[in-house]
């Protein structure tokens, strides 16, 4: 039992390169959330998918697109990324229940040169 | 907007004392609060939620307040080990969805032996 699995660990992009992260989830929970933290920082939500066939913008969605492609997966596309966007990834997963907290992946730390 | 603090970033403590870390916010309380623990390169691990209506909480040798007057949450370790060397993260609730989530900067307690 994984819980929340991100692929890849690590990533080092030039800029305006491209990249999918995916997360996927055992735990057949129905929200999912990305999330990215810098140093300094607190975690800041990108998007989130309430349930599947759904998605929503969180705190920073600027420059980052989402899918969710089943209930089991969520992921983060950067079409041309930037040196900003270096950063951890988080994907995040909680049930619909009220008040539940978040379970984590362990993150892709991603460089952008 | 709301803003949320945890005003130590660091906080060095011997074994065997108490460590208790501060989660301060601005305006309106929040519905709920909760506390993550996240060690180097992992991702943040759930350790105790406190509602609103809740003053106390307790798990172990872990203890949240939530003191709505204060707007404040305090966050105990009794009888600390150096395992317990970690980031501390509070997040605030308004409730409605998980999306609504807003997460401190956290604070690096470090316990010596």
């Amino acid at each position: 039992n994984a819980g929340v699995t991100q692929t890849p660990k690590f990533q080092v992009l030039k800029t305006g390169q491209s990249m999918t992260l995916q997360c996927a989830q055992d735990m057949n929970h129905n929200s999912m959330y990305w999330y990215r933290q810098d140093p300094g920082m607190g975690l800041r939500l990108i998007y989130y998918s309430a349930s599947e066939g759904t998605t929503d913008k969180g705190e920073v969605p600027n420059g980052y697109n989402v899918s969710r492609l089943n209930k089991r997966e969520f992921s983060l596309r950067l079409e041309s990324a930037a040196p900003s966007q270096t950063s951890v990834y988080f994907c995040a997963i909680t049930d619909s229940v009220y008040n539940s907290p978040l379970h984590f992946g362990n993150g892709t730390r991603l460089t952008v040169t | 907007s709301q803003k949320i603090e945890q005003n130590s970033e660091a906080l060095n403590i011997q074994e065997g004392k108490t460590a208790t870390l501060t989660c301060n916010y601005t305006n309106y309380s929040p519905a709920y609060l909760q506390w993550y623990r996240q060690d180097p390169g992992r991702g943040p691990v759930f350790l105790l939620l406190i509602r609103e209506n809740e003053k106390e909480k307790r798990k172990e040798r872990l203890k949240v307040t939530f003191d709505t007057t204060l707007k404040q949450s305090l966050f105990h370790i009794t009888a600390s080990q150096p395992a317990d060397s970690a980031t501390y993260l509070c997040a605030l609730s308004y409730g409605g969805s998980q999306g609504n989530l807003i997460f401190g900067k956290g604070t690096k307690l470090s316990v010596k032996p």
